[in-house]
């Protein structure tokens, strides 16, 4: 089974512009979580989709957003890009069926390595 | 009071030993553990899990998990060089969905020859 996918693997911005990440889940797999991965703040939760619809959301201000289509592929979108969005986005996705059982484990993409001039 | 926190490292052994990692959480509704290794440059590689007090093996790896004491750790035993990497513990969010992880910093693991 492939596993998740992530486009592009990396991205040069400049500030203020915005960006699109996309992630294709696990075949099957209805869930998907974004995290931003950076040397300051470590792993830090985004937002989780499941059947298009918003799960959960870390506390991000509103210049992060997201959306999942009726495939389970989600994007991600950053607005107004800051410097401090420089960071390795990862998206993990997990069959989402029974989400409080620990069998629901996350399995991440290779991320995408965005960095903001 | 971080969710997560570990060991900050990083932590160094000879091939063969057994390299122990460290976790504490501070919600103690936490019902699910999770281990991650990130090998550099990568993206993190699931190893483990645990949900129920006691000890996990799964191969050279051990998971233990103490709830009333709030810690879950994990052993390698035989470490090996290609265990080195950063080993990530993760915890969800309670009353949320596993799909909303709390990471900890991380432990960096060197195993040297």
């Amino acid at each position: 089974k492939a596993g998740v996918t992530q486009t592009p693997r990396y991205l040069i911005k400049t500030r203020g512009q915005q960006v699109t990440l996309s992630c294709s889940p696990i075949s099957g797999h209805r869930s998907v979580s974004w995290y931003q991965q950076t040397p300051g703040q470590g792993l830090q939760f985004l937002f989780e989709y499941f059947s298009e619809t918003q799960r959960n959301k870390g506390n991000f201000p509103g210049r992060f957003s997201g959306r999942q289509f009726s495939n389970s592929r989600s994007e991600m979108n950053v607005s107004t890009l800051e410097l401090g969005d420089s960071a390795l986005y990862l998206c993990a996705s997990s069959p989402g069926l029974a989400p409080h059982s620990s069998t629901d484990t996350q399995y991440f993409g290779p991320g995408t390595r965005l960095t903001v001039l | 009071q971080k969710e997560v926190e570990q060991n900050s490292g990083p932590l160094s052994v000879p091939e063969g030993a057994i390299a122990s990692l460290n976790c504490t959480y501070s919600d103690r509704g936490s019902q699910s553990f999770f281990w991650y290794r990130q090998y550099s440059g990568k993206s993190p590689e699931l190893i483990m899990f645990i949900y129920s007090n006691g000890d996990k093996e799964d191969g050279r790896f051990t998971a233990q998990l103490n709830k009333a004491s709030q810690y879950v750790s994990l052993l390698i035993r035989d470490s090996q060089p290609s265990d080195s990497a950063t080993y990530l513990c993760a915890v969800p969010k309670v009353g949320s969905t596993l799909g909303r992880l709390y990471f900890g910093r991380g432990t960096q693991l060197t195993v040297w020859p």
